[in-house]
């Protein structure tokens, strides 16, 4: 199985202020016929489902403000989320779907400091 | 609107057996994959298995913690998403999600509550 771990667990970050959480991968996710990485981000707020984010490491979906991003490629990722607002306090996940079983990392609680 | 709204959570016994439903609207159930993901109280996100659409076979899988106890199925005439639990343990307590799948999950349900307790 693909082993997903985030760093770090939680952070606090002032508001209008960066986030930047990192996803690492046990092996590549990034399929050579396509040149497509299989990773997507999710945010849970809570007593909420989670709701996808990003997918393909980097593509935003539909109605996500773009003050959320991904980057990276292969085996390191990155979900930063720029200006911070109150709305955006939640737990956040990466997944690959490279292969089954689909695995998450363990996810990264975003507060207000 | 996409909607996906499970039922059929609740209390069991060890041991005992459970059928998870996700009623589908709002998009082509039939050509649609989908999955099952749970998560325990107070944790993080774990997939538990997939059923591809009939044209792509309508085949399974599953995570190695609940296979051969829990199995995926589909009724594409009622739009409709199973699980059936089977020779349940306390640690499958957690609340369990519909999905669609385009790999990724697109769509998720509200959730419904397994509880496995004596």
């Amino acid at each position: 199985d693909i082993v997903m771990t985030q760093s770090p667990d939680s952070l606090a970050v002032s508001l209008g202020e960066r986030a930047t959480i990192n996803c690492k991968s046990s092996q590549s996710v990034l399929y050579s016929s396509n040149n497509k990485d299989y990773l997507a981000w999710y945010q849970q707020k809570p007593g909420q489902p989670p709701k996808l984010l990003i997918y393909w490491a980097s593509t935003r979906e539909s109605g996500v403000p773009d003050r959320f991003s991904g980057s990276g490629s292969g085996t390191d990722f990155t979900l930063t989320i720029s200006n911070l607002q109150a709305e955006d306090v939640a737990v956040y996940y990466c997944q690959q779907y490279y292969t089954t079983p689909r695995t998450f990392g363990q996810g990264t609680k975003v507060e207000i400091k | 609107e996409v909607q996906l709204v499970e039922s059929g959570g609740g209390l069991v016994k060890p041991g005992g057996s459970l059928r998870l439903s996700c009623a589908a609207s709002g998009f082509t159930f039939t050509n649609a994959w989908m999955n099952w993901v749970r998560q325990a109280p107070g944790k993080g996100l774990e997939w538990v298995g997939r059923i591809r659409s009939k044209t792509h076979g309508g085949t399974t899988d599953y995570a190695a913690p609940v296979k051969g106890r829990f199995t995926v199925s589909r009724d594409d005439s009622k739009n409709t998403l199973y699980l059936q639990m089977n020779s349940l343990k306390t640690e499958d307590t957690a609340v369990y999600y519909c999905t669609t799948e385009d790999g990724y999950s697109n769509y998720w349900g509200q959730g419904t509550l397994v509880t496995v307790s004596s």
